[in-house]
Parts: C-alpha cells; structure tokens; sequence
C-alpha cells in the first residue's frame, strides 16, 4: 500500500516568511509524529499526534512552531516568520498507534530559509 | 548521561564480514526497540523491531535485546557494500498522557568496503 507521503518536497523561502509543511500518514495510522533533521545530525523530535489530538508538544523549538491534524489523517506543521536556522530536513512518520508499534518515515521536506 | 547512546563511527568491515553495531539506552522502563537504516539525504528505513529479550533473526540481520544490560544490538551477517549507511537505534518508553515517544540515538555509519 501507499506509504507516508509529504509535500512538498522541497521548499525555498525567504527569513520572516510562513510555511505549511504537510504530512499524509499511511491510511488507518492513529499516530502522527514530526520530527526535523539538520545537516549531519540526530533527529530531533517535534510533536507527536494520536488520532487529531496532541499530548506531547514538548519539543517544539519555539512559539512560532505550531501543528495540527484534521480527521484523523492530514498533518500540517506551520513554521511562522522563519528563521535562517530553521532550515532543515521536516520528517513525518505514522503508526498504527502509539504503544509499540513501528514508524514507518516520509521522504521529507527540505526546508531552506535564504 | 544521553538517552539513547550508539557510537557514531564510522564502523568500517570489509565486505561479507559481520557488522556488529551497538546501542545502549539509560531508562530502565523502556519497552519496544526499533533499529533503522539511513541513506544518505534519504529518510530513515524501518530494519527491525524487538520487545523482548534475546536474539530476533530476518534475513541477513539479527537484533538483540538485553534489557538488564539495557543494550541493543544489530547484527549484518555477509555485509555488502549496500549495507554502507547510518543506523539509527530507537527506543520506545511510556510517557506523559499515555502516550509513547519514540528516543533516537544519533546513529553509527557503517562503511562496507569491497
């Protein structure tokens, strides 16, 4: 079947702009996680989402951060007045639910703030 | 001391030895472990999962968990020079609001050489 998929895959935008990344997790998958991966490091784990509801939000970096998830499925995350070292790598991965279970990734966005 | 600790490398064999990379993990309430394969600029694969102690073999790979040594390991028996990657080891654990948070290390890169 389909995998995770994300869009887009990559994205250029200037400081001070917005961005939506969006995530599409692999059908009948309750948990939703994003994480980011900067050049030549770790990944860095964002938000986690179980079903459209989201109990950890601890790691993300700041206020201008913000995700949501609508039905169950679609996931977006907003990066507001972007930052230069915001540019990353933004991986979405799913779950079939939180307790587990494997993740399976998306390709990723490259994000890149000129 | 880090959550989730593996050797960052390179591990360098020669090709159809075996590679043996190791992770240890510092909380004892740790329940599911994951071991995945990176490509460079590519997205984290899913190799494989194991719950419980003892050896876990598919194909060419083998897991092993010691949870009272709290180590994991990975095994690649006859190595090939498309084993050449970064392995990200995760760890799974209980966390706030029921929810599960998988913890990366920051992963060993493997070098297979003819």
């Amino acid at each position: 079947g389909a995998g995770v998929s994300q869009s887009p895959s990559n994205k250029v935008t200037e400081k001070g702009k917005d961005v939506e990344l969006r995530c599409d997790p692999i059908s009948g998958h309750t948990a939703l996680y994003w994480y980011r991966q900067s050049l030549g490091q770790g990944l860095e784990f964002l938000i986690y989402f179980q079903g459209n509801s989201a109990p950890d939000k601890s790691g993300l970096p700041s206020d201008r951060f913000s995700a949501e998830r609508t039905g169950g499925s679609v996931s977006t995350l907003t990066i507001q007045r972007t930052q230069q070292e915001d540019s990353a790598v933004y991986l979405c991965a799913s779950s079939l639910a939180s307790e587990g279970y494997e993740q399976y990734f998306g390709p990723g966005t490259r994000l890149t703030v000129t | 001391q880090k959550e989730v600790e593996q050797n960052s490398g390179p591990l360098s064999v020669p090709e159809g030895a075996i590679a043996s990379l190791n992770c240890t993990y510092s909380d004892r309430v740790s329940q599911s472990f994951f071991w995945y394969r990176q490509y460079s600029g590519k997205s984290p694969e899913l190799i494989m999962s194991i719950y419980s102690n003892g050896d876990k073999e598919d194909g060419r790979f083998t897991a092993q968990l010691n949870k009272a040594s709290q180590y994991v390991s990975l095994l690649i028996r006859d190595s090939q020079p498309s084993d050449s990657a970064t392995y990200l080891c995760a760890v799974k654990k209980p966390a706030s609001g029921g929810s599960y948070i998988p913890t990366f290390g920051r992963g060993t890169s493997l070098i297979v050489h003819p």
